[in-house]
């Protein structure tokens, strides 16, 4: 089966940097979502992406948050300034069309922020 | 504005014990509803699913009926295996195609010999 592939599978990073998680949705996918669990917590919806702009973002998504389909290939989570609530798994997904119900996740990106 | 309530882990149980996770929530209209499964090292995948109320979803031995009345969703299995360790996930969705899915906390199981 398809993958959508998800790096790095671990990121540390110190407070007040940036960090850019990447991700490689399923190739002939159109629909491209960012979702995160803090530990503990419930699964979050952040942003869907289609047609290479922002569909839909979550209160979450704020101005530290950016996205971007840089390559026609991956698909980028940036952080501009990273605080220590925004340690978390993020996890990137991607869908083909709306007649495919079936979203594909990544194994997501462990991040820390020390 | 919608939720998931999931029942808390970790579920431990003997291989071929029969399993439930709890799932309720909370929303407007008639969402669709979901079961996602992690295995460790793996990304989530959909279990199985529900669009609309008294349906029932299937998959790998696994069940769950979508129930209007009761707001619920839960999850069953006759008989568990071990290799059925994994986290668990409800959600739901408005959108009908899955993409923008409102997920409870998790429930993490672990089937012993």
């Amino acid at each position: 089966e398809p993958e959508v592939t998800q790096t790095p599978s671990h990121q540390v990073t110190q407070m007040g940097q940036e960090v850019i998680l990447r991700c490689v949705p399923i190739s002939n996918h159109l629909y491209f979502y960012w979702y995160r669990q803090i530990l503990g917590q419930k699964v979050e919806f952040l942003v869907s992406f289609y047609n290479n702009e922002i569909s839909e973002k979550s209160e979450i998504f704020d101005d530290q948050f950016s996205v971007e389909r840089p390559d026609g290939s991956n698909f980028t989570l940036k952080i501009r300034s990273t605080k220590l609530e925004d340690s978390a798994m993020y996890f990137c997904a991607s869908f083909r069309a709306a007649t495919n119900e079936k979203l594909f996740f990544g194994s997501g990106t462990q991040l820390s922020v020390l | 504005g919608d939720s998931v309530t999931q029942m808390e882990g970790p579920v431990t149980l003997s291989e071929e014990a029969f399993l439930t996770i709890n799932c309720t929530y909370t929303a407007t209209g008639y969402p669709s509803l979901f079961w996602y499964v992690q295995y460790p090292g793996e990304g989530l995948q959909l279990l199985l699913k529900a669009t609309k109320a008294d349906d029932k979803g299937s998959n790998k031995g696994f069940e769950a009926t979508y129930r209007k009345e009761t707001t619920s969703f839960h999850l069953e299995k006759g008989s568990v295996q071990v290799s059925d360790s994994a986290v668990y996930f409800c959600a739901l969705s408005h959108t009908g195609t899955a993409s923008k899915l409102t997920f409870g906390t998790g429930t993490r199981l672990q089937v012993t010999l």
